[in-house]
């Protein structure tokens, strides 16, 4: 069965930093990669995709994220935070062939310093 | 404006008293699903659904029951709420695509519903 790991539960940056979040997965083959966004109180937002093709893919709010099949990784990126990126991240992935069947990691929430 | 609603946004029961978490939404998609969200374990997938009359389990389905009578609607229903059910339950929906257009995966999540069960 496909597994998703995101390997930090927190981390706290300064405002104006970058950052990375890791996301590792586990399925045999390619998967379909998503980053999903939850504000406080709020649902989820997609922030970008991954299906094939380039592997650097562009999102919404500055985030972008790499595929790297190698390393079963796809970690989210920004290179400047802004406070109100403080919010709870979740990478998820989608079988091929199972619809829109999502497994998702366990969330890293992200706190932002002034 | 394209939506996903669920009602109630809060609830909070006695164990055995059974309940009714409904969902529905306006975009004429096709799938639908039920998460569970608990601290540390990030969303679990309850059920879904591919089209009218078509459901499927999950990875955590006990305790869980669900209907899809017509398309916009999803209800997820607890016959007998455990204490063990509390927790944050997400609706989801997405367009499965068309014969020349593959879907794209993108799900479009409710607000959420926070259950206690006391």
């Amino acid at each position: 069965a496909q597994s998703v790991t995101q390997p930090d539960i927190h981390i706290t940056v300064s405002e104006g930093a970058s950052l990375e979040l890791r996301c590792n997965y586990s399925y045999g083959a390619t998967p379909y990669l998503f980053w999903y966004v939850q504000s406080p109180g709020q649902g989820l937002q997609l922030l970008l995709k991954y299906f094939s093709g380039d592997t650097l893919v562009q999102g919404i709010k500055g985030f972008e994220a790499e595929f790297k099949r190698s390393q079963s990784s796809f970690n989210l990126r920004k290179p400047s935070v802004h406070w109100s990126d403080a919010a709870e991240y979740f990478c998820a992935v989608a079988l091929n062939n199972a619809g829109n069947m999502l497994t998702f990691g366990g969330g890293t929430r992200l706190m932002v310093k002034p | 404006e394209a939506q996903v609603t669920q009602n109630p946004r809060y609830l909070i029961t006695v164990t055995g008293k059974k309940l009714t978490v409904t969902c529905s939404q306006n975009m004429n998609h096709e799938y639908m699903s039920w998460y569970r969200q608990d601290p540390g374990l990030g969303l679990r997938q309850i059920y879904y659904s591919m089209n009218v009359e078509v459901t499927d389990k999950g990875d955590v389905p006990e305790g869980y029951k669900v209907s899809r009578k017509e398309k916009r609607n999803f209800p997820l229903i607890l016959e007998s709420p455990s204490p063990n059910q509390t927790s944050l339950y997400f609706c989801a929906s997405s367009w499965r695509g068309t014969t020349s257009k593959v879907g794209n995966y993108e799900q479009y999540f409710g607000p959420g519903t926070r259950l206690t069960v006391t």
